[in-house]
């Protein structure tokens, strides 16, 4: 099956700076990503997501990286806030089952 | 707005004691996900159903048992309680094809 893997499992930075998390994945029949947040004792939320046919996608501070060639796919945060820290996690799904495989999460902390 | 509500956010049950816990999506979602949520390996499938009485199991199905009698409620069952599932559940919701999930608050369970 699909195999997802995340990396940092943690990520400090300094307000203002960018955060970069990154997702490989091992089916190359996997077809969708998405993002989520989770604040501390509250539900996931999705953040941004991209699919196999598209390279990048944009939403304001948010953006998403997908190779393709090389099964990984990216998250990019700039000009990070406090209110940017949270446990990210990324997902992949395979074929057009809503099966979705997910990464073990990144805990980002951004320091005022 | 989705709204996907789980039964308890806490609980604390001894070993070998049955344990439900119930899931409600107020969206007409035809897809319902149980998984749980654990440091350093992420959300794992335990099982899902695309439809009212139906059900399949995830990647970690053993030890749970799951039912869905009404379309808007998908329950997770543990027949007997073991320390190892102790961890945090999370319900789930998708439309039809559409990969969207919501989650609800999760369920953090104890198991002493």
């Amino acid at each position: 099956g699909e195999n997802v893997e995340q990396h940092p499992s943690t990520l400090s930075v300094q307000e203002g700076d960018s955060a970069v998390i990154k997702c490989t994945y091992s089916d190359s029949a996997s077809n969708y990503f998405p993002w989520y947040k989770q604040e501390l004792g509250k539900r996931p939320q999705l953040i941004i997501d991209i699919r196999s046919n598209v390279g990048e996608k944009k939403d304001q501070r948010i953006a998403v990286t997908l190779n393709k060639t090389a099964k990984h796919f990216s998250l990019h945060i700039t000009e990070t806030q406090p209110e940017d820290s949270a446990f990210y996690f990324c997902a992949a799904r395979v074929g057009n089952f809503n099966k979705f495989y997910f990464g073990s999460g990144t805990k980002l902390n951004v320091k005022p | 707005d989705v709204k996907v509500t789980q039964s308890s956010r806490y609980l604390v049950k001894r070993t070998g004691e049955k344990v439900f816990l119930e899931c409600v999506q107020d969206m007409d979602h035809e897809n319902m996900f149980w998984y749980r949520q654990d440091p350093g390996l992420g959300l794992r499938l335990i099982y899902f159903s695309y439809d009212v009485k139906m059900k399949e199991k995830g990647d970690i199905p053993e030890g749970y048992s799951v039912s869905r009698e009404k379309k808007e409620r998908f329950s997770l069952i543990l027949e007997s309680a073991s320390t190892n599932q102790t961890s945090m559940y999370l319900c789930a919701s998708s439309l039809g094809q559409q990969e969207t999930q919501y989650f609800g608050p999760g369920t953090r369970l104890l198991v002493l």
